[in-house]
């Protein structure tokens, strides 16, 4: 299994709402990272977790909300979005924080 | 800080080769590398050099100068599938976190 899968690969929510993002990878990746990326943009480094543990917060509000249950898998919890918030997310992962990433196809996220 | 220079917009023509630049500047520099990104898809890794010199897989070659903080991706044969968005991005070292940051990204038109 070579993939990082991401669920939804779409989601619409209000501003009220609180959704999940969720991201899994079965490659023995010990490092996983959340990306933003608007369009035309290059990808904005969100979150970096290390061997399960958070090492990287890219002062992001805190209306999202990482988590890392275990090795495998990456959510990232949403709470009272602004519609600026609408943007593409992308899960990464790599064999270590040195190394290089992969991506999943992300979630197209719409703030409404 | 880390930062990333390439060109906007790059075209060419079938068949042709083409040669995108990315100049970077980073501390604890660890690694450049390039990923592809279609309208609408998630970035693809293309390839990674943490050593001077060239790297070849396929009709992509990608090539770096630590001395210069220099690399660039090379495109032979272009075909109409290649027209896509091409990133450089660039793993540096910061309180003890490798920290990948991705240049702005360059739009390659391939025309027949």
């Amino acid at each position: 299994d070579t993939e990082v899968t991401q669920t939804p690969k779409h989601l619409v929510m209000g501003m009220t709402n609180k959704k999940s993002l969720k991201c899994e990878q079965h490659m023995g990746h010990r490092a996983m990272y959340w990306y933003k990326q608007k369009a035309k943009k290059p990808p904005e480094l969100m979150f970096v977790y290390s061997y399960e543990k958070l090492s990287i917060n890219e002062s992001v509000p805190s209306r999202f909300s990482p988590e890392c249950p275990n090795s495998s898998l990456l959510n990232l919890h949403l709470h009272a979005l602004q519609p600026e918030d609408s943007a593409l997310y992308l899960c990464a992962s790599s064999y270590r924080d040195n190394t290089e990433a992969f991506f999943g196809q992300g979630t197209r996220l719409t703030v409404v | 800080g880390q930062s990333l220079e390439q060109p906007s917009e790059v075209t060419a023509v079938e068949g042709a080769i083409v040669q995108i630049n990315c100049t970077y500047q980073t501390s604890g520099f660890y690694g450049l590398s390039w990923y592809q990104q279609h309208d609408g898809g998630a970035p693809t890794f293309l390839s990674y050099n943490a050593l001077d010199g060239l790297e070849e897989t396929g009709r992509f070659s990608s090539f770096l100068s630590r001395s210069d903080s220099y690399g660039y991706l090379l495109l032979q044969e272009l075909q109409m599938k290649d027209s896509a968005s091409y990133f450089c991005a660039v793993r540096g070292l910061s309180g003890g976190s490798y920290i990948p940051t991705f240049g702005r990204g360059t739009s390659l038109i391939v025309h027949p």
